[in-house]
């Protein structure tokens, strides 16, 4: 069956780094997109970025278009999101989640069970 | 990215059948798949409907996705209390490119 598990959360000060992981088993992972979406405290579903099934495309949020890189490595089956110049706004559960096809354009069919990302001083 | 737009509650008794509408524009429904989540608190969402109005795996045919020009409903007919649920729908924007959310539709079975 499909799993993903994130890892790599925490808290982090204003103006610094995380790097996010998630784990992929149960499918072919070369063959799908997959993305990030995120929910802050209380609110809603809040898509972050995507990236192709082999890396060509990648698309981002205008929210963290210039700070989050999300990468991937196939022959790891593993994503990747790096953040930088972190705010507090992006405080929030971070899910990575499959897409049901190989572009940007494909759903998010199966969800991680999230890390949570805390921004605070 | 633009947000697509849901009403934030709806409610229903056992046995009835509710709808939830979610309201977009052409660069999104109008041209790409909707997409339906269900959450539950304290747990990831998960899959209901995709585009338009695929039930995934293991979903009960007591839900049901539609789509007319730029507007997109969920439906589950013979509501149940574990139904009680937030409700998210979604679909690709062209314009900006990227995944536009509804702000969700919490659902009260009373």
């Amino acid at each position: 069956q499909v799993q993903l598990v994130e890892s790599g959360g925490g808290v982090v000060q204003p103006g610094g780094s995380l790097r996010l992981s998630c784990a992929a088993s149960g499918f072919t992972f070369s063959d799908h997109a997959m993305h990030w979406v995120r929910q802050a405290p209380g609110k809603g579903l809040d898509w972050v970025a995507v990236i192709s099934y082999d890396e060509s495309k990648t698309y981002y949020a205008d929210s963290v278009t210039g700070r989050f890189t999300i990468s991937r490595h196939n022959s790891k089956d593993t994503l990747f999101l790096q953040m930088n110049s972190l705010r507090g706004d992006d405080t929030a559960m971070y899910y990575c989640t499959k897409g049901d096809g190989w572009t940007g354009t494909a759903g998010f069919d199966f969800w991680g069970q999230g890390t949570m990302v805390t921004v605070s001083s | 990215q633009s947000v697509l737009t849901q009403p934030p509650s709806a409610s229903g008794t056992p046995g009835q059948r509710v709808t939830i509408s979610c309201s977009g524009s052409n660069s999104n429904i109008g041209t790409n798949y909707v997409y339906w989540y269900q959450q539950f608190p304290g747990t990831a969402p998960k899959l209901l409907i995709y585009k338009d109005n695929q039930r995934h795996s293991g979903v009960p045919d007591r839900f049901s996705g539609s789509k007319s020009g730029t507007s997109a409903s969920l439906a589950i007919s013979g509501l149940r209390s574990e139904d009680e649920a937030d409700y998210y729908c979604a679909a690709w924007d062209d314009s900006p490119r990227g995944w536009v959310f509804g702000r969700g539709t919490k659902l009260s079975v009373l």
